[in-house]
């Protein structure tokens, strides 16, 4: 079956550390994205992609880095310049046409924390 | 810019209730229109859509109608079920950047 996965599920880290949040995709979506989501708040646009070797910043890109070389993966590097890195990281796909319908298909989602 | 406005949460209700979660949209154009669920620890799944004016999505008793006239798209569902228990959010696609702009989200608790 085709989807995304994201791992690992829960991660700590250490403060002035980085770490890197694997997503994979077999669904073959030319987009990519990474959202944050805090307690009760709702998602906040990190980084997207939508073609391989180029992705653009959201709405809160400061303090993180992703690369997209390939086509099914788009791995999110949380730096130590994030100032409050702990949350939970969503990566989602879609495809990229002109009469795209199918919303967003979502990862099951890293709980990062930072101890 | 684009945006969604969902009813703040949390809705607590009994089983077997009537459910409504308002959302309203901003947006140039007619943009496609979604509610996705969250279940506690998991990420979201998409649960309806509609892309044009006057559509109902709907799926698994949950429905939503694409009101060009109120810019809204409103969920609903006659009879409510403990696991409907979730977090419901409404999006719309913003189509010249393949972006999905999410609303903050609505905490549905359902109680026996």
């Amino acid at each position: 079956d085709g989807g995304i996965t994201q791992s690992p599920k829960y991660l700590f880290r250490k403060e002035g550390q980085n770490v890197t949040l694997s997503c994979e995709q077999n669904l073959n979506h030319d987009a990519m994205y990474w959202y944050r989501q805090d307690p009760g708040q709702g998602l906040r646009l990190i980084y997207y992609s939508q073609i391989v070797n180029d992705f653009q910043k959201g709405d809160i890109a400061e303090g993180y880095s992703v690369s997209r070389e390939k086509k099914e993966s788009f791995p999110l590097t949380v730096t130590s310049a994030q100032k409050n890195p702990t949350a939970f990281y969503l990566c989602a796909s879609s495809p990229r046409d002109t009469y795209f319908e199918g919303g967003y298909t979502f990862g099951s989602g890293t709980r990062l924390t930072v101890v | 810019g684009d945006s969604v406005t969902q009813m703040e949460g949390p809705v607590t209700l009994s089983e077997e209730a009537f459910l409504t979660i308002n959302c309203t949209y901003t947006a140039t154009g007619y943009p496609s229109l979604f509610w996705y669920v969250q279940y506690p620890g998991e990420g979201l799944q998409l649960l309806l859509k509609a892309t044009k004016a006057d559509d109902k999505g709907s799926n698994k008793g949950f429905e939503a109608t694409y009101r060009k006239e109120t810019t809204s798209f409103h969920l609903e569902k006659g009879s409510v079920q403990v696991s409907d228990s979730a977090v419901y959010f409404c999006a719309l696609l913003d189509d010249s950047s393949y972006k999905l702009i999410f609303g903050s989200g609505t905490r549905l608790l359902v109680r026996p």
